[in-house]
Formats: structure tokens, sequence, C-alpha cells
């Protein structure tokens, strides 16, 4: 299995700041992918990282709002833009090593609060 | 579009007592179903996984079998423990790799 680690692990931010969440894989993986967890919520997919080039955002979340990077295949980052409370949640990195063993692995999160 | 449904929580059982957690799913085609805990404190890890018809995965005493005919996949437990406490995600893979979960539910098992 793959070790995923963010960064931060916690943050608390004034509203209309961003903030960029970093997350790393301790191994090459062919997908990535971003989630959202809000208060007493399950997770919501908010975009696929695609290696090269734009990621790939569900619908409810755009660009603008939730920039994504993933410059290689061991790294990718989240920004929140212009924050506002409804933003504090917590934001899960996952990743796929190998698509033929269908299993993701989740990072431990980065807890955002948005006062 | 593709769905996932999990009972409503919480669930408080006695240690040693028997757990079921329905799930059930709406997805087109043959989905890969999973259930995922996350401990208290602690971040998502995956539980156990069946990705065809009448597939069984276990881990750590838990169970669950793909019902494509009632598009199930209850995950159960003959004797839970305390340490079992924990909020349980049920979710299913659609199409481009990403998960869908349910909405996931809390179990606190007591002495």
């Amino acid at each position: 299995s793959a070790v995923i680690s963010q960064k931060p692990s916690r943050d608390i931010c004034q509203r209309g700041t961003s903030l960029t969440i970093q997350c790393q894989v301790d191994s090459q993986v062919t997908m990535m992918f971003w989630y959202r967890q809000q208060p007493g919520q399950s997770l919501t997919l908010i975009a696929t990282a695609n290696q090269g080039s734009e990621a790939t955002y569900e619908s409810g979340f755009v660009i603008d709002k939730f920039p994504i990077s993933r410059p290689n295949l061991t790294f990718s980052t989240l920004t929140v833009s212009n924050m506002s409370p409804e933003d504090s949640s917590i934001y899960l990195c996952s990743v796929m090593g190998q698509v033929a063993t269908d299993t993701q692995y989740f990072g431990p999160g980065t807890r955002l609060t948005v006062l | 579009g593709d769905s996932v449904t999990q009972m409503e929580g919480p669930v408080t059982l006695s240690e040693e007592a028997f757990l079921t957690i329905n799930c059930t799913y709406t997805a087109t085609g043959y989905p890969s179903l999973f259930w995922y805990v996350q401990y208290p404190g602690e971040g998502l890890q995956l539980l156990l996984k069946a990705t065809k018809a009448d597939d069984k995965g276990s881990n750590k005493g838990f169970e669950a079998t793909y019902r494509k005919e009632t598009t199930s996949f209850h995950l159960e437990k003959g004797s839970v423990q305390v340490s079992d406490s924990a909020v349980y995600f049920c979710a299913l893979r659609k199409g481009g790799y990403a998960l869908n979960f349910g909405k996931g539910t809390s179990l606190l098992v007591t002495p």
C-alpha cells in the first residue's frame, strides 16, 4: 500500500484568504484524487488530479475555487481560494497505485477551519 | 447516477453482539464495492472490498458479500469489540476510478 502524507495537517484561516494543501506519496501512482468531508458528512469528490494536464472537476466544483496541480506522479496540491466559513472541512488526498488493484488509499487529511 | 445508501446511525451495540450495517447501491454496469472505516481521530482506511457478484470480502472479522440480485453489500461481524467503534462508509467505484461514498454509519460498542 502507498504511504501518503499531507501538509498541513490542520489550519485555521481568515475569510477571503487562500490555503494550499500538499499531498506527497512515497511511490509513483496512477491516479490521484481530492475529496472533501464536511462536518458530519460523507466524502465528496472534488476532482481528479491529472499529471501534466488540467484536473477533472466534479459537478459543483470549479477550478477558480479549487485549483489543483499535479506536476509528477508522486505529488499534488489543492488550493482552497477566497475561503469562507462554508469551506471548513477535512480535505483528503487519495491515490490509486495500480488500476488493476482497484484500491484507493487515503491520506490523513487536512482539517481546515475558516473564521 | 450511481449512488450508495447506508443505514442511518448511530448504531449502539454491546460488546460481543452481532453487527449488520446495511448498504445498497444503484449503479450501471458492475461496480466494485468497498467498506472503509474511520476510527476516532484517524484517517480513512480500507476495510474490505469485492469486485464482482457473489464475491465475499473479509478482514478483521468483518465480512460483506456482493449481492447483484439485491444490489447490496451489507457489512457483518459476528462479535463486535469496543475497538470496533468507528464510522463505517460503504462506497462504490464508478467510471473514472473515483469512489462514490455513502453517508457513513457511526458505530459505538459499549463494554
